[in-house]
């Protein structure tokens, strides 16, 4: 029962690279997200999905790009990286919305752009 | 701006002790809040969830409380063991923030032998 899998889990860009981290749930979840954790922020909610074919912006989604072609997959795309994209990221999925639904996250994917 | 503020940033026990760690929110309309535990390098593991009608949920050794009119939430542990050294986190579904959790800044526990 392998629940939320990222990958990759560490990678290491430049600046100015692109990249994108790849989400994958087998609960048959409507709902993903893709959460940024930094020291002292806390996590704070890049893009989220309600089905497949839908995507949302959340609090910090400047720099960022998303696509949900399918159900189980949530893919986040960084275009030109840049150090304040440095940060460890978690993507999360539910059955529902979060106003009713608990959130199972992944392991974490830990980003570094020098 | 709605926020969640936990404090203390970080606490540390004897093991065998019993404890409070605190969650406060800024709204009070509000959908559920969680508490979620983190591990070193590890993703969040969903521990409670209390929805705005609840007063409190309970699970094993662990008791979260939920105070809508202050703005408060309590997670109580129990007999704290080195195990619960964890990252515990809390989040607020606010009414209208769609669907967006608010995370606190968490409170790291450690518990000594």
């Amino acid at each position: 029962n392998a629940g939320v899998t990222q990958t990759p889990k560490f990678r290491v860009l430049k600046t100015g690279q692109s990249m994108t981290l790849l989400c994958a749930q087998d609960m048959n979840h409507e709902y993903m997200y893709w959460y940024r954790q930094d020291p002292g922020m806390g996590l704070r909610l890049i893009h989220y999905s309600v089905g497949e074919g839908t995507t949302a912006k959340g609090e910090v989604p400047d720099g960022y790009n998303v696509s949900r072609l399918k159900k189980q997959n949530f893919l986040l795309g960084l275009e030109s990286a840049a150090p304040s994209q440095t940060s460890v990221y978690f993507c999360a999925s539910s059955y529902g919305g979060p106003g009713a639904n608990v959130l199972t996250f992944g392991a974490g994917s830990r980003l570094t752009v020098l | 701006k709605q926020e969640v503020t936990q404090i203390p940033a970080a606490l540390s026990v004897p093991e065998g002790e019993n404890l409070v760690l605190n969650c406060s929110f800024t709204d009070s309309a509000i959908y559920n809040l969680q508490w979620f535990r983190q591990d070193p390098g590890k993703g969040l593991t969903s521990l409670l969830l209390i929805q705005s009608s609840q007063r409190e949920q309970t699970s094993g050794r662990l008791n979260a409380s939920l105070d809508k009119s202050s703005g408060r939430s309590t997670l109580y542990i129990a007999a704290s063991q080195p195990g619960d050294s964890a990252t515990y986190l809390c989040a607020v579904s606010f009414n209208n923030a769609g669907n967006m959790l608010t995370f606190g800044g968490g409170t790291r526990l450690m518990v000594k032998p």
